[in-house]
């Protein structure tokens, strides 16, 4: 059972380029989250699917998309990165509401 | 809007000495209270929920306690490990949904053997 796994664990990106980062869960959970973790300032959590073909805004949404076009599967886009987007990556999964995370390991994104 | 707050944020015990890391959230309408175990560079690690009909759940060495009407939490470490270090945080449901987790900052432990 893997749980959640994010791909893919490292990347570097120029200031401008796109890219997306994948989540996976295997565990029939109906919420997905993607949160972004900075130095002093925790977890914020960037957009929220409550539900396969949902999403919704969390904290800090600009300049991220995401979709969840399949049940296991949620997708975090970066359409023009910025330096400020330098971050850890974490995507969590949850069974229902109320919501308990299960995380995976990480995505250390940076952005030149 | 909820708020979490974990004191202190960071925290040096010698190996075997047993420690409380706090907790605490502005909301006291919670349904649940969940405490999490981060590894440097890893992700996280659910380590204890706590229901809020709850006022303790323990496993092993840990023990984590529940006053909603005050709004606090705490994580008691019994005989600390020089394996324990890592970020603790904690993290309730809340922030406007209760689709959704608030977390603290953390509070970096770390045991010296």
């Amino acid at each position: 059972n893997a749980g959640v796994t994010q791909t893919p664990k490292f990347r570097v990106l120029k200031t401008g380029q796109s890219m997306t980062l994948l989540c996976a869960q295997d565990m029939n959970h109906e919420y997905m989250y993607w949160y972004r973790q900075d130095p002093g300032m925790g977890l914020r959590l960037i957009h929220y699917s409550v539900g396969e073909g949902t999403t919704a805004k969390g904290e800090v949404p600009d300049g991220y998309n995401v979709s969840r076009l399949k049940k296991q599967n949620f997708l975090l886009g970066l359409e023009s990165a910025a330096p400020s987007q330098t971050s850890v990556y974490f995507c969590a999964s949850s069974p229902g509401t109320p919501p308990r995370g299960t995380f995976g390991s990480g995505t250390r994104l940076t952005v030149v | 809007k909820q708020e979490v707050t974990q004191i202190p944020a960071a925290l040096s015990v010698p190996e075997g000495e047993n420690l409380v890391l706090n907790c605490s959230f502005t909301d006291s309408a919670i349904y649940n209270l969940q405490w999490f175990r981060q590894d440097p560079g890893k992700g996280l690690t659910s380590l204890l929920l706590i229901q809020s009909s709850q006022r303790e759940q323990t496993s092993g060495r840990l023990n984590a306690s529940l006053d909603k009407s005050s709004g606090r939490s705490t994580l008691y470490i019994a005989a600390s490990q020089p394996g324990d270090s890592a970020t603790y945080l904690c993290a309730v449901p809340g922030g406007g949904s209760n689709y959704k987790l608030t977390f603290g900052k953390g509070t970096l432990l770390t045991v010296n053997p």
